[in-house]
């Protein structure tokens, strides 16, 4: 199975900074990877999907880059609604498709 | 508008079964792969079961094979779980997600999930 490793494991920001998160997947993945947001006591979102590709209503300020093992999500400019937990998600290998621990971004 | 509702979690025994169920609507339910994932705490987010929306192939993840069975009701929009010789690691919310195509893993909506305990 393929193995996504997130990091950092959380992260402490302002709003209106910038954020990156990462994911490496154990082996490559190409470019099926998705990004989720979670906040709590809600279902998990899509974000990001084929690594890069907005999902309906997502605003701007969140991008997705990488191929192979590394990917990155990028928030522009933190918002409030922003604050949650992100997961990736690859979908190149499977079953199973597999998520990554999480990253925690949360206000400093 | 996309609606997807789980019902059918409970408390059960270890060794015991359990049917959810996900009562879907807004979209046309048959032409879509569906998905149960579950989430712990311990564990975060772990897919579990799709069924496609063309002929209704399966796919599982090794941790539920043989012992749970995902179904689809395209007569009522309904997606099913059918869960048996539950053990204490089954334990979690359950999701059921909307893939964004016929078989496909991206999930682009979810609904807010039901809670299966186990303990004797």
């Amino acid at each position: 199975d393929t193995v996504l490793t997130q990091s950092p494991a959380t992260l402490s920001m302002s709003p209106g900074e910038r954020a990156t998160l990462s994911c490496r997947a154990s082996q490559s993945v190409g470019s099926s990877l998705a990004w989720y947001q979670q906040k709590p006591g809600q279902a998990p979102r899509l974000l990001i999907y084929d690594t890069s590709t907005r999902a309906t209503d997502v605003p701007a300020r969140f991008s997705g880059s990488g191929s192979g093992t590394d990917f990155t999500l990028t928030i522009s400019s933190l918002q409030s609604e922003d604050f949650a937990v992100y997961y990736c998600q690859q979908y190149n290998q499977w079953p199973p498709a597999t998520f990554g621990p999480g990253t925690t971004v949360d206000i400093k | 508008e996309v609606q997807l509702m789980e019902s059918g979690g409970n408390l059960v025994q270890p060794g015991g079964s359990l049917r959810l169920s996900c009562a879907a609507s807004g979209f046309t339910f048959s032409l879509y792969a569906m998905s149960w994932v579950r989430q712990t705490p311990g564990k975060g987010l772990e897919w579990v079961s799709l069924i496609s929306g063309s002929d209704g192939s399966t796919y599982y993840a090794d941790s539920v094979k043989g012992r749970f069975t995902i179904s689809r009701d395209n007569s009522i929009n309904t997606l099913y779980l059918h869960m048996r010789s539950l053990r204490d690691d089954d334990a979690a919310m359950y999701f059921c997600a909307k893939g964004m195509s016929t078989l496909h893993l991206v999930h682009d909506f979810w609904g807010q999930g039901t809670v299966v305990s186990v303990s004797s």
